[in-house]
């Protein structure tokens, strides 16, 4: 089946700097969708992705889809405390979801 | 609109006891999900159900696990003669159709926190 790849793993940033996490598939997806769990909690949707070459903004938050539809990327610019947690890109194909592993950040105030 | 619940939030088993993990869904919504998450990994589909129906199970073992959506009542994840490995949180999602298609957009529950002692 589909997977998806995530990097990086970890990422620790000071307050005020930018952050990157990136999603790759081997395959073209037709969605990606994007949450984020804060630590003991569950995954929040943030946003999906369809169109190739897509961007959206939330705010601090610009998700983009790639034209090939494989890669998608969540930039956060100016980290906040309160943007801790793990960010997770999944694909759904209407009969399951494959979540990626996920990557890990920490903000240092 | 209350959102995904999931009961209990934590269960403690010892081995070889059953485990019956308890999702509602939010209101209007059909379709359920089940996920397996441990300490610090990601999420792991195990099945989707719609209304009396399994979907897709795919991700869940074949042996010790089995799951149900009935007419009436929560959406049931249960794991019998429960093992150490099976200790992880476990979280349901739920969606809605947008006319005969689920969409992709997933509410999830709280989670049960499992221990297998």
């Amino acid at each position: 089946g589909q997977q998806v790849m995530q990097i990086p793993q970890y990422q620790h940033v000071q307050e005020g700097e930018d952050f990157t996490t990136y999603c790759n598939s081997s395959t073209t997806l037709s969605n990606i969708q994007w949450y984020k769990q804060r630590p003991g909690g569950h995954p929040v949707f943030l946003i999906q992705l369809v169109k190739s070459g897509e961007v959206k903004k939330q705010k601090r938050l610009t998700f983009q889809f790639g034209e090939a539809k494989k890669n998608s990327s969540l930039h956060i610019t100016a980290t906040q405390t309160t943007d801790v947690g793990t960010y997770f890109c999944a694909h759904g194909n209407g009969q399951n979801f494959v979540f990626g592993p996920g990557t890990r950040l920490s903000v240092l105030p | 609109n209350a959102g995904v619940m999931q009961n209990p939030r934590h269960l403690v088993r010892r081995r070889g006891q059953e485990a019956r993990l308890r999702c509602s869904p939010m209101k209007g919504h059909s379709h359920v999900y089940w996920y397996r998450q441990l300490p610090e990994e990601g999420l792991k589909f195990m099945v989707y159900l719609q209304k009396e129906n399994i979907i897709d199970e795919s991700g869940m073992p074949k042996e010790r696990f089995s799951a149900e959506f009935p007419k009436e009542g929560p959406s049931i994840l249960r794991i019998q003669q429960v093992v150490r490995g099976d200790s992880a949180a476990y979280f349901c999602a739920s969606s809605y159709l947008s006319g005969t298609i689920p969409t992709d957009e997933q509410y999830f529950g709280p989670g049960t926190r499992l221990t297998v002692t």
